[in-house]
């Protein structure tokens, strides 16, 4: 079993549509949590950070759920430009090894 | 900004050559970071830095070295390529100073194909 495991899609939504991604991991000892945005052969960029008591920037929320070990993600009204992969992300070991779920890929269109 | 910046973008090399990918950060970070990316496999952890002259084995070292010479700049060796590491490598940085929950920055990798 992978250590951070999330569903690979695709997902296929049309515009404006609300889709929710899940995301869990195996080790308690995980510190801190995130979610990643990479686009088609691009490195990943950090979409945001996901703190205890669960956080939002705009279209986006993410949370967190310590006793049943998930994250999630949640992305409103979504646009052509969300159409992306989706990774999720912890912190273990100190804070200096982060790994990595293998992504959800999502599709939003028109 | 923070830059990290991956001297190829694309590499192709013999089995049993000895390959060095390099990665410079221009924002004085003092972790830096080997991944490669596979198909369903996502990102896996080869090895990583906190400081000058310090390495740490990831997940996945077994045929890799890494050298840290200057806090810049972090480089990893394969030391006689194989086949089953053609692969997407990505190199990162981050903060030590909010090390708890500081973001990776990553380069925009290196395609290594191996024949």
């Amino acid at each position: 079993r992978k250590e951070v495991e999330q569903d690979p899609g695709p997902f296929n939504v049309p515009e404006g549509a609300t889709v929710a991604f899940n995301c869990t991991y195996s080790n308690s000892a995980s510190q801190s949590f995130f979610w990643y945005r990479q686009d088609c052969r691009k490195e990943p960029k950090l979409l945001m950070s996901v703190y205890s008591s669960g956080n939002e920037d705009g279209r986006f929320t993410a949370q967190l759920n310590r006793a049943s070990q998930y994250i999630s993600l949640l992305i409103r009204d979504s646009k052509l430009s969300d159409s992306a992969t989706y990774l999720c992300a912890v912190n273990r070991d100190g804070g200096f090894k982060t790994i990595f779920g293998a992504g959800t890929r999502l599709f939003v269109k028109a | 900004d923070v830059k990290v910046t991956q001297s190829s973008r694309y590499l192709v090399k013999r089995t049993g050559e000895k390959v060095f990918l390099e990665c410079v950060q221009d924002m004085d970070h003092e972790n830096m970071f080997w991944y490669r990316q596979d198909p369903g496999l996502g990102l896996r952890l080869i090895y990583f830095s906190y400081d000058v002259k310090m390495k740490e084995k990831g997940d996945i070292p077994e045929g890799y070295s890494v050298s840290r010479e200057k806090k810049e700049r972090f480089s990893l060796i394969l030391e006689s390529a194989s086949t089953n590491q053609t692969s997407m490598y990505l190199c990162a940085s981050s903060l030590r100073d909010s090390w708890y929950n500081s973001p990776l920055h990553f380069g925009n990798g290196t395609r290594l194909t191996v024949t």
